[in-house]
This record gives C-alpha cells, sequence and structure tokens, in this order.
C-alpha cells in the first residue's frame, strides 16, 4: 500500500535554512503536497509540485522533487521562528481526489 | 483564496452524546469533501471522502454507522459522531477540493468525551 515517510524531528537556528525530507511510494502521483500545521489547528497549504517538475520556488520556499528516488524535499530559506509547526508532505493516488500524508516532520526552530 | 470553515472548533461532551461537526467552504463549490482523523502526534487518517448528493465513501476499518455523513449542498458537509465513547475523542478536520485546485483545509475540531 502507500506509504510516505519522514524524519520526525528537525531542529535549527533561527536564520539557517532547513530542509525537511520525504519519501513516498506512489510513482504515479499526480501532484505532491507539503502542508503546514501549527499546534491546535489545521493544514495550511506551501506549496505543490506537479510530478513532471523537477524544482518549484516560492518566495523562502524551495521544493525539490526526484522522482526516479520517490523522494521529496522542502528547504526553507532564513528559517523564522515563525516557521516552527509540524511540516507534512502528500501524495495524490493516481486516479482519485485522495491525499496520503507523511508522518509529519516536527520543526523547532532557536534563537 | 479557497477558505474552508469548520464549526465547532472545541466540543467537550457527555459518552453517548451524538455530537455533530460542519465544515463549509466558503468562497467555492466542492463536490467532494473529505473528513480525517489525527491523534496526537500522529499524522492524518483519511475516514471518508463525502459526496454531494450521493452516498460517502468510508476508508477501510471507519464505521459508516458510527461515523455518519452527509454532503447536502455543494458548500456544506457534516460528519456526526453518534453515541459517542472516549475512545473517540480526537482531532476530527475537513478538507474540500475546488475543482483543479488543491485540498484546502478547515481549523479541525477538537472533541473530547467524558
Amino acid at each position: 500500500g502507500e506509504d510516505v515517510e519522514q524524519s520526525l524531528f528537525l531542529s535549527v537556528r533561527e536564520g539557517d535554512s532547513s530542509v525537511i525530507n520525504c519519501t513516498y511510494t506512489d510513482s504515479s502521483s499526480t501532484y505532491l503536497y507539503w502542508y503546514k500545521q501549527e499546534p491546535g489547528a489545521g493544514l495550511q497549504l506551501l506549496t505543490y509540485i506537479f510530478s513532471n517538475m523537477d524544482m518549484k520556488q516560492d518566495q523562502r520556499l524551495t521544493v525539490l522533487l526526484n522522482k526516479k528516488d520517490k523522494h521529496l524535499s522542502l528547504r526553507i530559506a532564513d528559517t523564522q521562528t515563525g516557521d516552527s509547526a509540524i511540516y507534512f508532505c502528500a501524495e495524490s493516488i493516481s486516479g482519485t481526489d485522495k491525499l496520503i500524508f507523511g508522518t509529519g516532520t516536527r520543526l523547532q526552530v532557536f534563537p | 483564496g479557497a477558505v474552508v470553515s469548520q464549526h465547532p472548533s472545541w466540543v467537550i461532551c457527555k459518552s453517548g452524546t451524538s455530537v455533530k461537526i460542519e465544515c463549509r467552504s466558503l468562497d467555492f463549490q466542492a463536490t467532494t469533501m473529505f473528513w480525517y482523523r489525527q491523534f496526537p502526534k500522529q499524522s492524518l487518517m483519511l475516514m471518508a471522502t463525502s459526496n454531494e448528493g450521493s452516498k460517502a465513501t468510508y476508508e477501510q476499518g471507519v464505521e459508516k454507522d458510527k461515523f455518519l455523513i452527509n454532503h447536502a449542498s455543494l458548500t456544506l458537509s457534516t460528519l456526526t459522531v453518534t453515541s459517542a465513547h472516549p475512545e473517540d475523542s480526537s482531532f476530527y478536520i475537513c478538507s474540500a477540493r475546488d475543482p483543479d485546485q488543491p485540498q484546502h483545509f478547515g481549523d479541525g475540531t477538537r472533541l473530547s468525551i467524558l
């Protein structure tokens, strides 16, 4: 079945770059997504990438997709304390509207 | 941008009560909405896909008689947890999909059953 894996925890210093990694299993996924969840809140869509793209940049966010290795990463430049949250990657299941979420990575930014 | 509103944000009730959670798409019509459940420090688990005007599609292991879903209009889906018990306590999140756009999520409902 589908399985999306992420490292559980990442700690970075304010101002540094953060890289959050994700591996997925469905090679026919059309889109891959990054969502952010703050404590007690819902999910905020950060960015997404179409499966035929290698990279997408949106302000401080850069998404890299290695389709051969089924590896997705999110780089946050100049990480701020407000970026502290849980980050979920998600893959769309081909032929459906469903999303399968990763395990989530807790990003902690310290001064 | 697409906005999804979920209500209530937090509910506490006694065991045996039924609880209704609403999910509304505020600025677009959603033929499909999704209901997820999230346990503390865990990922989101899809419970069911809510289809406007037809029956919901439940994921394996989700009791359809326990979690009743109604999607009577293009902007509203409801999840009713019937005869709730402490093990139903969780964070429930809905999402809606504007056609050709990613899923947008509500702010979630924290359900605590005493």
